[in-house]
């Protein structure tokens, strides 16, 4: 089987960094995404991550590390509208997605 | 077009209706897929369908019947639901590693 762990909850303020990290336990791993989704919203794809190290898109940043099952994601200059639930997720190829339960991220002024 | 489109968005059906989800992309991605997810939970996968044919059921009860007609239509057969299968009924399309989705089908069955 597959399964996902990540924080139900993180709380930062308007314009700092937040980091929310991810360990995965999972056969035939093929990489880490990571979606946003707002309430009442579709989820919507970030990034993904298939081998070791950083990758950087705008203000988000996700990083995986294969060896130790863990990746996290990083957001920078956070902003109101971030507020959202992120997913990590594991892929098997074009197997479907298995989600994690979800990072609820509220940004205080 | 980097879109995909389900209708309707919103419906409400009693337990002996038969009613139908549908869904359409036009980026000519192969993989398309059928997700459920209940307020504050996880999208679960339900079916994957890979070119057109029916390639993953994870074990849903026979009351919810896929169909691809062609590759830029996935439809999602419903009777007889319970009220427990009320949620959000999401359609996701993909082409290599980035899954786009549909805003969903948020469905009440009464």
């Amino acid at each position: 089987g597959q399964s996902l762990e990540q924080p139900s909850e993180v709380t930062a303020v308007e314009g700092a960094i937040v980091q929310i990290n991810c360990t995965y336990q999972t056969s035939g791993f093929y990489g880490l995404s990571w979606y946003q989704q707002h309430d009442g919203g579709a989820p919507t794809f970030l990034s993904y991550n298939a081998l070791d190290g950083l990758e950087e898109t705008g203000r988000f940043s996700s990083f995986l590390s294969r060896s130790d099952s863990y990746g996290y994601l990083l957001l920078q200059e956070l902003q109101m509208k971030d507020s959202a639930s992120y997913f990590c997720a594991v892929s098997g190829g074009a197997d479907g997605l298995t989600f994690g339960k979800g990072t609820h991220l509220i940004i205080q002024p | 077009d980097t879109e995909v489109t389900q209708t309707p968005k919103h419906l409400v059906m009693g337990m002996t209706n038969k009613k139908s989800l549908k869904c359409e992309q036009h980026m000519g991605h192969r993989a398309m897929y059928w997700y459920k997810q209940k307020a504050k939970k996880p999208p679960e996968l339900m079916f994957v369908y890979s070119y057109e044919k029916l390639s993953i059921n994870e074990s849903v009860p026979s009351r919810f019947s896929p169909e691809c007609p062609n590759s830029s239509l996935l439809n999602l057969h419903l009777h007889a639901l319970q009220p427990e299968d009320s949620a959000l009924y999401l359609c996701a399309s993909t082409q290599g590693t980035e899954a786009f989705f549909g805003q969903g089908t948020r469905l009440t069955v009464v």
